[in-house]
């Protein structure tokens, strides 16, 4: 069965303070993984898709890098804006037409 | 680019009473859809999707239903809630020979 696993679960951080979020993943065989970002109260937001370990995406402050077995979420020098929560999701491809999604990381940036 | 419409956009009900949350896109044809359901602070459960008209697949068994009258609307029902059908509804779509889902706004459903 495929599993994403998402830490932590919550992340305080300064502005300015750049840190990283994990998804860790088991599948029968990665045919993409996603990042998304969600506001409250709203639907998540498409941000990424990495398909091969050692692929990488940038997109303003945000990187997203991928390995066999995880995919990082680096957010450098963040700001309050970037405060949301933060989910991932794979797709295998034993999955059919479906994403398995992890419980997500909720990333609040302080001013 | 595609467009995902759902309403509305809340609802409140009482135990027992029926459901009916549509989901319309615009802008791909022949899409996949979704119905995902998020309680407060937790990830995205699948509850139904569908690969073309009248086809449905169902993830989890309840007292939900799903129904795709046409290529680009998708229909979440109930005949009857429960309290623990509370939660967020986001409709997905991906589009054909695609490999992302895109999300609509969702409906946030309270169930009294």
């Amino acid at each position: 069965e495929d599993q994403v696993t998402q830490s932590p679960e919550a992340l305080r951080l300064q502005e300015g303070e750049s840190s990283s979020l994990n998804c860790s993943y088991t599948v029968s065989g990665l045919r993409g993984l996603f990042w998304y970002r969600q506001d409250p109260g709203k639907g998540p937001e498409f941000l990424f898709t990495l398909y091969s370990a050692g692929e990488e995406k940038e997109k303003e402050r945000l990187k997203a890098t991928l390995t066999k077995k995880e995919s990082f979420l680096h957010i450098t020098a963040p700001k309050p804006e970037d405060s949301a929560t933060y989910l991932c999701a794979v797709h295998s491809v034993q999955g059919a037409q479906k994403l398995v999604f992890g419980q997500g990381t909720r990333l609040t940036i302080n001013p | 680019s595609q467009t995902i419409h759902q309403w509305p956009a809340t609802l409140v009900q009482p135990v027992g009473s029926p459901l009916s949350l549509e989901c319309t896109v615009e802008g791909t044809s022949n899409p996949n859809l979704y119905w995902y359901r998020q309680a407060a602070g937790r990830g995205l459960q699948l509850l139904f999707y569908s690969v073309g008209i009248g086809q449905i697949s169902s993830e989890v068994p309840q007292n939900l239903s799903a129904s795709r009258p046409q290529d680009r609307q998708f229909i979440l029902s109930s005949k009857k809630l429960l309290l623990s059908d509370s939660g967020f509804y986001l409709c997905a779509c991906q589009g054909f020979l695609e490999e992302t889902q895109y999300f609509g706004p969702g409906t946030r459903l309270l169930v009294l």
